[in-house]
């Protein structure tokens, strides 16, 4: 079955220090894949999308994303965390035609001071 | 407004009452969906709903009731709820045809059930 895995539940970084989240997809063809943000209370707030093209991909807030076919990996980076960054982040996958989305278990973002 | 709106933001409700929560997307889209996000289990998908017409109902229980009377607004019924069903549940719209597109989130409504 097809499937998305964020395998960090939990990370905690310094203000200004890098971030990669990790999110690897089980899926045959290439689908499209979105990475979302969650502040406490609210609801998802897309960062960036990849469709087709260039596989690094350019996002709201500073974020960018890589897509590595290879690995059937889209991991979200960021160069230099800010303390408004702490949030929980899905990473998602549009399988098909149907357009529906399956999202992985999300990974909590803590930024320290 | 603008965005995708979703109304009432809090909601408690007794396991015989019956509510409906309702959304609104403003951005043109031809379709909407229904999410339930719980604190154990990642988002899961309850409804989709294409030009007005539900194409897809994820094994949702019957006393959860959507309707869409046209491509700008969609509601959920509920009755006779179970503590269980206590959750967030985010409405989202997006474009399906000719292409696909991101889907775009509103704020939620978070459901007590005592």
């Amino acid at each position: 079955a097809q499937s998305v895995t964020q395998p960090d539940i939990h990370i905690t970084v310094s203000e200004g220090a890098s971030l990669e989240l990790r999110c690897n997809y089980s899926y045959g063809a290439t689908p499209y894949l979105f990475w979302y943000v969650q502040s406490p209370g609210q609801g998802l707030q897309l960062l960036l999308k990849y469709f087709s093209g260039d596989t690094l991909v350019q996002g709201i807030k500073g974020f960018e994303a890589e897509f590595k076919r290879s690995q059937s990996s889209f991991n979200l980076r960021k160069p230099s965390v800010h303390w408004s960054d702490a949030a929980e982040y899905f990473c998602a996958v549009d399988l098909g035609s149907q357009g529906n989305l399956i999202f992985g278990k999300g990974t909590k973002l803590s930024v320290k001071p | 407004e603008t965005g995708v709106t979703q109304t009432p933001r809090h909601l408690v409700m007794g396991m015989t009452n019956k509510k409906s929560l309702k959304c609104e997307q403003h951005l043109g889209h031809n379709a909407m969906y229904w999410y339930k996000q719980s604190a154990k289990k990642p988002l899961e998908l309850m409804f989709v709903y294409n030009f007005k017409e539900q194409t897809e109902n994820n094994s949702v229980p019957s006393r959860f009731s959507p309707e869409c009377p046209n491509s700008s607004h969609l509601f959920l019924h509920l009755h006779t709820l179970q503590p269980e069903d206590s959750a967030l549940y985010l409405c989202a719209s997006s474009i399906r045809r000719p292409r696909r597109h991101e889907q775009y989130f509103g704020p939620g409504t978070r459901l007590t059930v005592t």
